[in-house]
């Protein structure tokens, strides 16, 4: 299997919006709900953020939201903090159980 | 809340086997699925494999020749090991549970494990 697709990097302005697309196929992202998104700050263990394409666990702000089309996942942060500058992973169920990550997308906050 | 602690050697010699255990605390492991993870220096995460309680186990294709997760119901605690390690198992490995949704929903903080002579 192969990891899912994302952009290196992304960026915005405090107060702005920005989306991580993450794509695969329709073996994994296309074919089930279960897209997961994490946000990981340096030296720190992942953490998550989004679960079943669009839920937010307690404690996670509503500026983050997800959604699918298709093959692509897409996560969009608005009202960008400072503290949202970190590395964001989508991962995704792949049948059989197995499981596959993306590549990562760096956020910067400008 | 459920906690994960990941221990074990730190240094591995290439060819060797990597040995790393997960302690559960907050929670029983008797319950959900229990997965590792690992991240090498400055690249992404991969998913290596996960077991259930019952002992049912799934391992990442790539892996899944060198690849064997346990559990110890009695400690509370779930088991990696990795044979035949080269430099490219070197990496900071997680343990995670598998919650609602299929998804990773608490992380150890994390093991750095480098393979070298």
């Amino acid at each position: 299997q192969s990891a899912l697709t994302q952009a290196p990097s992304a960026s915005g302005s405090p107060g702005q919006s920005v989306t991580i697309s993450c794509t695969g196929t329709s073996s994994d992202v296309g074919g089930y709900n279960y897209v997961s998104w994490y946000q990981q700050h340096p030296g720190k263990a992942p953490k998550l953020m989004i679960y079943e394409v669009s839920k937010r666990p307690s404690g996670v702000p509503d500026r983050f939201s997800g959604s699918k089309s298709d093959n692509t996942a897409s996560l969009t942060v608005s009202g960008l903090q400072a503290e949202d500058e970190a590395d964001y992973y989508c991962s995704s169920y792949a049948g059989s159980n197995n499981y596959v990550f993306g590549t990562g997308t760096k956020v910067t906050v400008l | 809340q459920v906690q994960l602690h990941e221990s074990g050697p730190g240094l591995v010699k290439p060819s060797e086997t990597l040995s790393l255990t997960c302690t559960v605390s907050g929670g029983s492991i008797s319950s959900s699925y229990w997965s590792w993870i690992r991240q090498p220096p400055g690249k992404g995460l991969e998913w290596i494999g996960f077991i259930h309680y019952s002992g049912s186990a799934s391992y990442n294709p790539s892996l899944k020749s060198r690849v064997t997760i346990s559990e110890d119901t009695s400690k509370n605690q779930f088991s990696l090991k990795v044979n035949s390690v080269t430099a490219a198992d070197t990496a900071m490995y997680y343990c995670a549970r598998v919650g609602g949704g299929l998804a990773f929903d608490y992380w150890g903080q994390g093991t750095l494990v480098t393979v070298s002579s």
